[in-house]
């Protein structure tokens, strides 16, 4: 079944503190995850992305993690800004089947000064 | 690099009439082109794809008479909403994408039909 799951909905993270996004996927055949990060009124953002040859990547204070024997993956935001506060959707692909994305449901992100 | 963007950023309409969205991508030529809707709070649900010269792929239960798609270059895909009605209101946004590399979105146009 082509579906991602997505948790929390909703999260409330301190100033400083990691948030931590979890995703899992069904279709052993998808072999792209990317991230997004949405803004109120505005398109979503390719924030990072992973293929499944890797365990984890890091770009700044964003990190994934990988485990593609459970078929999950994180996002991890440390020491989260302000800023940060939008809304993360996970996504999974086949490379050869059109990159048509199947997205997570998303989750509220709300960094508390 | 890979900028999408999206023309107009919002429109309002009455109901009864039909309404343009254009989505170009800016600085590459997109093989595939999506839109999507988004109501508040939920997350994207893709309406249909589209392909350079060929006719778009719609998802089920997206009526194909009512959001017409056209892809008429590498760079430019429109949709076009028939016969606007409130219920049509949302947030309507699209993506492109080249073989092997993901989607990058436009910032999404916001559609109110009174």
């Amino acid at each position: 079944q082509q579906q991602v799951k997505q948790s929390p909905q909703s999260l409330i993270v301190q100033k400083g503190g990691i948030s931590i996004i979890n995703c899992a996927y069904e279709n052993t055949a998808f072999d792209y995850f990317p991230w997004y990060q949405q803004f109120p009124g505005k398109g979503p953002a390719l924030l990072i992305a992973i293929r499944p040859d890797v365990s984890e990547k890091k770009e700044g204070r964003f990190t994934i993690s990988f485990n593609k024997s459970a078929k999950q993956f994180s996002l991890h935001i440390m020491d989260s800004q302000p800023g940060d506060s939008a809304t993360y959707f996970c996504a999974a692909s086949i490379s050869n089947a059109g990159n048509m994305l199947t997205f997570g449901g998303g989750t509220r992100l709300m960094v508390k000064p | 690099g890979a900028v999408v963007s999206q023309h107009p950023s919002w429109v309002i309409c009455k109901s009864g009439t039909s309404v343009k969205i254009e989505c170009r991508s800016l600085d590459f030529q997109a093989t595939t082109m999506f839109w999507y809707r988004q109501f508040p709070k939920q997350s994207l649900m893709l309406m249909a794809t589209s392909n350079e010269g060929s006719k778009a792929t719609y998802e089920q239960g997206v009526e194909k008479d009512k959001f017409l798609i056209n892809h008429a270059s590498l760079t430019l895909s429109t949709l076009t909403v028939t016969s606007a009605h409130p219920e049509d209101s949302s947030f309507y946004i699209c993506s492109a994408g080249t073989s092997g590399e993901t989607q990058y979105f436009g910032p999404g146009t916001r559609l109110l039909v009174l």
